[in-house]
């Protein structure tokens, strides 16, 4: 079956530094997403990492692993509006996107 | 109206009424797609349509029906609603022919079944 694993809930302190697991047991690979969900909203889109390696964008960088099947979400700079949910979704042979169930991320004063 | 629009926002149904939920985008993507979100899941895909006059069946589409007319427009039909279709009902699209093909969303459906 195709599995996406991540961690259910993360609390970190603003300003700090915060890595968000995902690792994937999927038929085929076609690209890995984040995005991020604020409560009571929409999903937003952060990253794509298609090759192995680091990929930054701001605050925000996405790494990739496809041996190990493995990639994280690294916050830096921790904000309070960086609470929210961050979704990891890989892209299938199929290209249909399977979806982690989210990792809640607490920031605290 | 930029990007995807969902009607309505919430809605509180009897059980065994019919139901179509609506979404339309004005970004041309080809492909629209339906998910559905339950606390403690990961986003299921319901049904998808990969350009206008096709679709087909994600990995929950028992109890749903849709249609693909033209581009912009994609509803989704519960022909008899059950209380386990309660849900938040997230509409996206995207363009298959360019960049990453990300998923935009609509802001969603807050669904009661009852």
């Amino acid at each position: 079956g195709q599995n996406i694993d991540q961690p259910t809930e993360m609390t970190a302190t603003e300003g700090a530094i915060v890595q968000i697991n995902c690792t994937y047991q999927t038929s085929g690979f076609n690209g890995l997403f984040w995005y991020q969900q604020h409560a009571g909203e929409a999903p937003t889109f952060l990253s794509y990492n298609v090759l192995d390696g680091l990929e930054e964008k701001g605050r925000f960088s996405s790494f990739l692993s496809r041996s190990k099947g493995y990639s994280y979400l690294l916050l830096k700079e921790l904000q309070m509006k960086d609470s929210a949910s961050y979704l990891c979704a890989v892209k299938d042979s199929n290209y249909q996107l399977i979806w982690g169930a989210g990792t809640k991320l607490i920031i605290k004063p | 109206i930029a990007g995807i629009t969902q009607a309505p926002t919430s809605q509180i149904l009897a059980a065994g009424r019919r139901m179509t939920l609506r979404c339309t985008q004005d970004m041309r993507h080809n492909a629209m797609y339906w998910y559905r979100q339950d606390l403690g899941l990961g986003l299921r895909l319901i049904h998808y349509s990969n350009t206008a006059g096709t679709t087909g069946k994600g990995e929950v589409p028992d109890g749903y029906s849709v249609s693909r007319a033209n581009t912009d427009d994609f509803p989704l039909t519960l022909a008899s609603a059950v209380p386990s279709q309660t849900s938040v009902y997230f509409c996206a699209s995207s363009d298959l022919d360019s960049g990453y093909n990300e998923q935009f969303f609509g802001p969603g459906t807050r669904l009661t079944v009852l």
